[in-house]
């Protein structure tokens, strides 16, 4: 199986930089999926990675280490309307079928002025 | 451009009433995917479909029974409505390329509750 760890929260100011980690699990990793998910709306892709490294999509970035077991969602220059919670998501080569993923629980960010 | 349309959006169930959880897209993704999200929790697997006449559990089936008679369409049945199903489910679809970069879009989720 699958297990998958992100913080439960987070809180940052406007303007600052925020990192949410997330640490996984998996038997034959296949890519990993970061979506932005605002309160009582469906889930919107932001970023995919399958090689290690950074990925970069304007103030957003996500980082890999397979090695690790290891990405994190880089936020940049904060806005309110970032307030929002963020999915990890693991694909690996047994679920590969059917492009199916595991969700981690998500971490809440909450943007302050 | 629709994307993928659930209906309806809100339901209250009785326990023990059976529903229908509807889920189209026009995206002429062959895959789809039922999900439910409990509150402050990330989202767990019923059931998924790669084609037309194509089934397979997730990780949370019980429950729960889906067909898919064709492309477009992917309805989730409850048949004895239980408490532990309230929840919000969300319709997913995608292209069936495996491994590849191709996520998963979502419909806007139907919030159901049982009482």
């Amino acid at each position: 199986g699958q297990n998958i760890d992100q913080p439960t929260e987070m809180t940052a100011t406007e303007g600052a930089i925020v990192q949410i980690n997330c640490t996984y699990q998996t038997s034959g990793f296949n890519g990993l999926f970061w979506y932005q998910q605002h309160a009582g709306e469906a889930p919107t892709f932001l970023s995919y990675n399958v090689l290690d490294g950074l990925e970069e999509k304007g103030r957003f970035s996500s980082f890999l280490s397979r090695s690790k077991g290891y990405s994190y969602l880089l936020l940049k220059e904060l806005q309110m309307k970032d307030s929002a919670s963020y999915l990890c998501a693991v694909r690996d080569w047994i679920k590969a079928a059917g492009n199916k993923l595991t969700f981690g629980g998500g971490t809440r960010v909450l943007v302050k002025p | 451009n629709a994307g993928v349309t659930q209906t309806p959006k809100f339901r209250i169930l009785k326990i023990g009433q059976s529903m229908t959880l509807q889920c189209a897209q026009d995206m002429n993704h062959n895959y789809m995917y039922w999900y439910r999200q409990d509150p402050g929790m990330g989202l767990k697997l019923i059931y998924y479909s790669v084609g037309a006449g194509i089934t397979d559990k997730g990780e949370v089936p019980n429950g729960y029974n889906v067909s898919r008679s064709t492309t477009e369409d992917f309805p989730l049945r409850l048949e004895l409505a239980a408490p532990s199903q309230t929840s919000v489910y969300f319709c997913a679809s995608s292209y069936s390329i495996q491994g590849s970069n191709q996520p998963q879009h979502f419909g806007d989720g139907t919030r159901l509750s049982i009482l």
